[in-house]
């Protein structure tokens, strides 16, 4: 089976810039997906296609995937950004895989 | 507008069976796949298993395969989650999430999740 491994926790300051990174064997052959879970919340899909963002998902999201390592970039980050994040990619057809997640803490 | 709408809340003993649905409107149900993913009280997301409401194709995480059974009433649009023997293991939120066709095609790598129902949350416990 196919493994993706995220930090556990990521810490930024209000208005710097985050990075979060998902790892896989040749990820960069995948497409990757991020999304954002805040705290009794569903998840929220914020990046698709490891470069694209859904429609109300703010410019300040961004993403990009090479070699064994996908990555979401948030800039400006808000306190509300706050939120626990997953990868997730496509392992063959029909079998999906998420990442541990990320933990982000805004302070 | 995009939803899917789940079940509410179950609290179940160990041993008993329990059968949760997802609700799918404002798109066209039966071409659009649904999965069901897990998330243990404080843990991260699970992926169980996805269903293709077109033809009941299910298809399973091996860690859940024999564990649940998924299946869809495409007639009243909607998916289910269900167990035969709940175990206190269960005990978690159950997410469904209709998978985005980017492509025009059954499946692609490029797919996303992007509409997730509100969650059902299981307790099992004696």
């Amino acid at each position: 089976s196919y493994d993706l491994t995220q930090p556990p926790s990521v810490s930024v300051s209000p208005g710097q810039t985050a990075s979060i990174t998902c790892s896989g064997d040749e990820l960069g052959d995948k497409f990757t997906c991020w999304y954002q879970q805040r705290p009794g919340q569903s998840p929220l899909l914020v990046i698709y296609q490891d470069t694209k963002r859904p429609s109300g998902i703010p410019e300040r999201f961004s993403g990009s995937n090479s070699g064994n390592t996908a990555t979401l970039t948030i800039s400006e980050t808000q306190a509300m950004d706050e939120a626990d994040y997953y990868c997730q990619v496509w392992d063959g057809p029909t079998t999906a895989v998420f990442g541990g997640g990320t933990k982000l803490t805004v302070l | 507008e995009v939803r899917l709408e789940q079940t509410g809340a179950e609290v179940k003993k160990p041993g008993e069976s329990l059968k949760i649905s997802c609700k799918g409107s404002g798109y066209s149900f039966s071409t659009s796949w649904i999965a069901w993913v897990r998330q243990m009280p404080g843990k991260g997301l699970e992926w169980m298993g996805i269903i293709y409401p077109g033809d009941s194709d299910a298809r399973y995480s091996p860690s859940f395969q024999g564990q649940v059974t998924i299946s869809v009433d495409k007639s009243i649009r909607t998916a289910y989650l269900q167990w035969s023997s709940l175990k206190a293991s269960d005990t978690a939120m159950y997410f469904c999430a209709r998978r985005w066709a980017i492509e025009a095609s059954a499946y692609s790598p490029r797919d996303a999740f992007d509409v997730w129902g509100q969650g059902t949350m299981v307790t099992v416990s004696s």
